[in-house]
């Protein structure tokens, strides 16, 4: 859902470990979603996308889950890297006749060394 | 380099005061969004523009206001600034405003300081 102001959750993995990171959605209608990665002192970038016609997506050392029955959707982190320390935004996209883009609350990954 | 830019990287101002951010969207990016990040916090979205036209209002105060220009950058406009205004301002420009992708290209940021 989109986000309401509070304080970042925070997810704290080993150097090597896979990292899940989840996001919850509400409206049924949502038919795209994305996941950004933000840097310190950084715009968030695009990381992985996924339509609502499917439930998994990979890329390069991460997938995307979809489940639409529940409306959640989780980032996995393969092998966790030092880099891939960054808070983690969903977004959620309806189509229709403007889409209007609504960012979850965010995910800080601690990756520990 | 995202191809979006945004203009000033900081700011500092005093309460009361009114500041201009400046966006120019990713060439051949139609669509305008801006977004408030406060300090840890997630973002805030506060309005949208596509070619010109404001298209989606989000969480944006009264003392708020934006444009899209003919050439497409856009301006925020933050008036009578009080301390909690102090945040970080995205831009973000995509291709497409009425159907289809819709990736979000987010600038640099502008960081804001009111004191």
């Amino acid at each position: 859902g989109e986000s309401v102001g509070l304080h970042l959750p925070t997810l704290s993995v080993q150097e090597g470990d896979n990292s899940i990171i989840n996001c919850a959605y509400s409206n049924s209608a949502s038919d795209y979603f994305i996941w950004y990665k933000q840097e310190s002192g950084k715009g968030p970038q695009f990381i992985i996308d996924i339509r609502s016609n499917m439930d998994k997506r990979q890329g390069q050392r991460v997938t995307v889950l979809l489940n639409k029955t529940v409306k959640h959707l989780s980032l996995q982190i393969a092998a966790t890297q030092p880099g891939d320390s960054a808070v983690y935004f969903c977004a959620v996209m309806n189509s229709g006749g403007y889409q209007k883009v609504t960012f979850g609350i965010g995910t800080k990954l601690q990756v520990i060394p | 380099d995202s191809g979006v830019t945004q203009t000033p990287k900081h700011l500092i101002t005093a309460t009361g005061q009114r500041v201009t951010l400046r966006c120019s969207p990713r060439s051949g990016d139609l669509s305008v969004y801006w977004y408030q990040q406060s300090l840890d916090q997630g973002l805030q979205f506060l309005i949208q523009y596509y070619n010109g036209e404001e298209r989606a209002k989000g969480n944006i105060l009264e003392r708020f206001s934006a444009q899209q220009f003919p050439d497409l950058h856009s301006e925020l406009n933050l008036s009578s600034l009080e301390l909690g205004d102090s945040a970080l301002y995205f831009c973000a420009s995509s291709a497409f405003g009425l159907s289809g992708a819709n990736v979000l290209t987010f600038g640099a940021g502008s960081r804001l300081t009111v004191l």
